[in-house]
């Protein structure tokens, strides 16, 4: 079956933009996960969906980040004011239920560039 | 929070041998051991996971040991083949969703 997409696939902005990533998770997966993934380094832990409602947003940097899952299933990234620093690769992942540390299946990526 | 810190960063070694990874864990709460590997320009994909009441696990020529006490475990790849080159990422969990990762090794296998 078809795995987590992610679009779009790379995004460059400028310094102060807004921006959206949009995860489309494994279907009848309840867990949404999203992570930040810099040059180098291994996955970042930002926000967890179980369901509709962030069960836990602790790894967001700031209150410039925001995660949205309005129907339990796509789920979209808003960034705002996006700084340089901003700039990674943005990992969603998926698994069929949440705290039961089912396999967590990523997508391809979103790669942005803040210029 | 979790700090996973894992060891070489980078790795070479001739086709046919065997290849170690080994990563350390600071919560001892942490239950579940992940190990994802991710070519170049790739997802990261799931190859094996332990929990913290299995010592050991296989599957083919990729193992993975847990030591609690110590609390660190390792990734074993035997009889290593040109397609194992990747970056391989350990990971903990205390809490079965939020995983905290390790920096990555880069495994190169030479022909």
């Amino acid at each position: 079956g078809a795995g987590v997409s992610q679009t779009p696939s790379n995004k460059v902005t400028e310094k102060g933009k807004y921006v959206e990533l949009r995860c489309d998770p494994i279907s009848g997966h309840t867990a949404l996960y999203w992570y930040r993934q810099s040059l180098g380094q291994g996955p970042e832990f930002l926000i967890y969906f179980q369901g509709t409602g962030a069960a836990d947003d602790s790894g967001l940097p700031n209150d410039r980040f925001f995660a949205v899952r309005p129907e339990g299933s796509v789920s979209t990234l808003k960034i705002q004011r996006t700084e340089r620093g901003d700039s990674a690769v943005y990992l969603c992942a998926s698994s069929l239920q949440a705290g039961a540390a089912d396999t967590q299946y990523f997508g391809p990526g979103t790669r942005l560039t803040v210029l | 929070g979790e700090n996973v810190e894992q060891h070489p960063s980078t790795l070479s070694v001739q086709e046919g041998d065997s290849a170690v990874i080994k990563c350390t864990y600071s919560d001892s709460a942490s239950n579940y051991f992940p190990w994802y590997k991710q070519e170049l320009g790739k997802r990261p994909q799931l190859i094996i996971d332990i929990r913290s009441n299995v010592g050991e696990k296989k599957d083919q020529r990729i193992a993975v040991t847990l030591n609690k006490t110590a609390k660190h475990f390792s990734l074993h790849i035997t009889e290593t083949q040109p397609e194992d080159s990747a970056v391989y990422f350990c990971a903990a969990s205390k809490n079965d969703y939020k995983l905290s990762f390790g920096a990555g090794t880069t495994v190169t296998v030479r022909a």
